[in-house]
């Protein structure tokens, strides 16, 4: 079993949408969660941190993080075409380097 | 802020040559620089940790004497690939962390690599 999982997709959904991507783990010692957006042929760019379960938001972003669950997600509101991209968990835990544990990704397709 | 380049972006050289990426933190200070490498259509795979001034901390299965890592300074990290195979093509990755954040990564734009 894989530390963490993540569905690949791909994911096609028409603009405007709302899309639900998650992940799941599970080792429970993982403290903090970051997810990342990757253009084709390009590095992950940031896109949210949080350390707590809950929700946190930023613009039409929101991740939640259901520790219990050990369940990670990121919804996107009001999706556009430019939100296509693949989006990339992250989990880390502190301490032994602060290395972070990456999902397979899931490739997001918004049409127009 | 907080804005990672690597170069070159895409390189093309010959099985058996030796091959180095640059990884600078531009805006910066990166005490640790991390180095990934990505399959098409698969995720990051740590290959080392490297920390400013000391040896580089190589994942389990990466062999350190093949991929050469240097930390010079607080803002540049450098990964040789030495006598490159067809089988090292890939996209290397780097990211770097804030001295001021434990958690925190930026990615540069990664280099794509084909030995022919």
């Amino acid at each position: 079993q894989k530390e963490v999982e993540q569905d690949p997709g791909p994911l096609s959904v028409p603009e405007g949408a709302i899309v639900s991507l998650n992940c799941t783990y599970s080792n429970s010692a993982f403290q903090y969660f970051m997810w990342y957006r990757q253009y084709s042929r390009k590095g992950p760019e940031l896109l949210m941190y949080t350390y707590s379960s809950g929700n946190k938001e930023d613009g039409r972003f929101t991740a939640q993080v259901d520790k219990s669950s050990k369940y990670i997600s990121l919804f996107i509101r009001d999706s556009q075409p430019s939100d296509s991209a693949t989006y990339l968990c992250a989990l880390g835990l502190t301490g032994g380097g602060n290395k972070l544990t990456f999902g397979t990704g899931t490739q997001l397709k918004v049409e127009l | 802020g907080a804005v990672v380049s690597q170069h070159p972006s895409w390189v093309i050289c010959k099985s058996g040559t030796s091959v180095k990426i640059e990884c600078r933190s531009l805006d910066f200070q990166a005490t640790t620089m991390f180095w990934y490498r990505q399959f098409p259509k698969q995720s990051l795979m740590l290959m080392a940790t490297s920390n400013e001034g000391s040896k580089a901390t190589y994942e389990q299965g990466v062999e350190k004497d093949k991929f050469l890592i240097n930390h010079a300074s607080l803002t540049l990290s450098t990964l040789t690939v030495t006598s490159a195979h067809p089988e090292d093509s890939s996209f290397y990755i780097c990211s770097a962390r804030p001295g001021r954040s434990r958690e925190t990564q930026y990615f540069g734009p990664g280099t794509r690599l084909l030995v022919l």
